[in-house]
C-alpha cells in the first residue's frame, strides 16, 4: 500500500506568479483536503474534494483553486501569488465523502518571494 | 467561535521523565478528536482518534483521553525519539475539514 506522495518538494515563485502543486492519494482512497501551514501553526484547511467535485471549502480566496482527477489525484492552484502565501502545502487522503482519518503527505514547502 | 488551544507551546524532558500535553476544545458537535505527530519539514503523522468522554487510547509510551472540554496526550518514559511537534484537530459533525491547534514542541533530551 503507497502512501500520500506530493510534488514538488520545494518550490520558490515571485510574487504575482501561478504556482500548480500535485498530490497523489493514498491507495484506495477517494477524498483528498489541501491545507496551509504557516511556520509555527498548525495547518489550515483550504478545501475538500470527493469523486472529482469540491465538497468543502476554508476560508481562502477563489485564487485557491483545485481539481482532483479520475485516478483521485490532485492539484492544488494558487494565482496570483502573495508573499503571505509562503507556507508548506499539506494534502490528505481519506475514503469516503464523509472521511473520519485524513493521513497526510510530506508536504510542499512554497516560498514567495 | 470554533477553537483549539494546545498547551505548553513548548515542553522539554529529560528522558524517563513522563508528562501529558494538553488540548483544550471549544466546538459544538464534536464528531472527533484526532492527534498527530510532525517531523520538522514533514507531513503530520496520525496517531489517534478519540470520539467520546471517557474514551483512552494507547500506542507504545503514547496514551491519549478525553473529556468534553480537553484531551491529554500522555507520554510515558520518552525516549529522544519522541521529539517532534505534537498536532490536536477536531472536526465537527456539520463540517469535513479538520480545526488544529497551533502543536506543542516536544524535546526529549538523553
Amino acid at each position: 500500500e503507497t502512501g500520500v506522495t506530493q510534488s514538488p518538494t520545494h518550490l520558490i515563485k515571485t510574487r504575482g506568479q501561478q504556482v500548480t502543486l500535485r498530490c497523489s492519494s493514498q491507495s484506495g482512497h477517494n477524498t483528498v483536503s489541501w491545507y496551509q501551514q504557516a511556520l509555527g501553526q498548525g495547518p489550515q484547511f483550504i478545501f475538500q474534494y470527493y469523486r472529482e467535485e469540491e465538497n468543502g471549502r476554508g476560508n481562502f480566496p477563489p485564487r485557491f483553486s483545485g481539481l482532483q482527477f479520475p485516478n483521485y489525484s490532485s492539484e492544488l492552484n494558487v494565482n496570483a501569488l502573495e508573499l503571505d502565501d509562503s507556507a508548506l502545502y499539506l494534502c490528505a487522503s481519506s475514503l469516503g465523502s464523509n472521511p473520519e482519518t485524513q493521513y497526510f503527505g510530506p508536504g510542499t514547502r512554497l516560498l514567495v518571494l | 467561535e470554533d477553537q483549539v488551544t494546545q498547551s505548553p507551546e513548548a515542553l522539554r524532558l529529560q528522558e524517563g521523565e513522563s508528562s501529558s500535553l494538553n488540548c483544550s476544545y471549544t466546538v459544538s458537535g464534536l464528531r472527533g478528536l484526532f492527534w498527530y505527530r510532525q517531523d520538522p519539514g514533514k507531513g503530520p503523522e496520525f496517531l489517534f482518534t478519540l470520539y467520546s468522554a471517557g474514551e483512552e487510547k494507547e500506542k507504545e509510551r503514547l496514551k491519549a483521553t478525553l473529556t468534553k472540554k480537553e484531551s491529554f496526550l500522555h507520554i510515558t518514559a520518552p525516549k529522544p525519539e519522541d521529539s517532534a511537534t505534537y498536532l490536536c484537530a477536531v472536526r465537527k459533525d456539520s463540517s469535513y475539514k479538520l480545526i488544529f491547534g497551533s502543536g506543542t514542541r516536544l524535546l526529549v533530551r538523553p
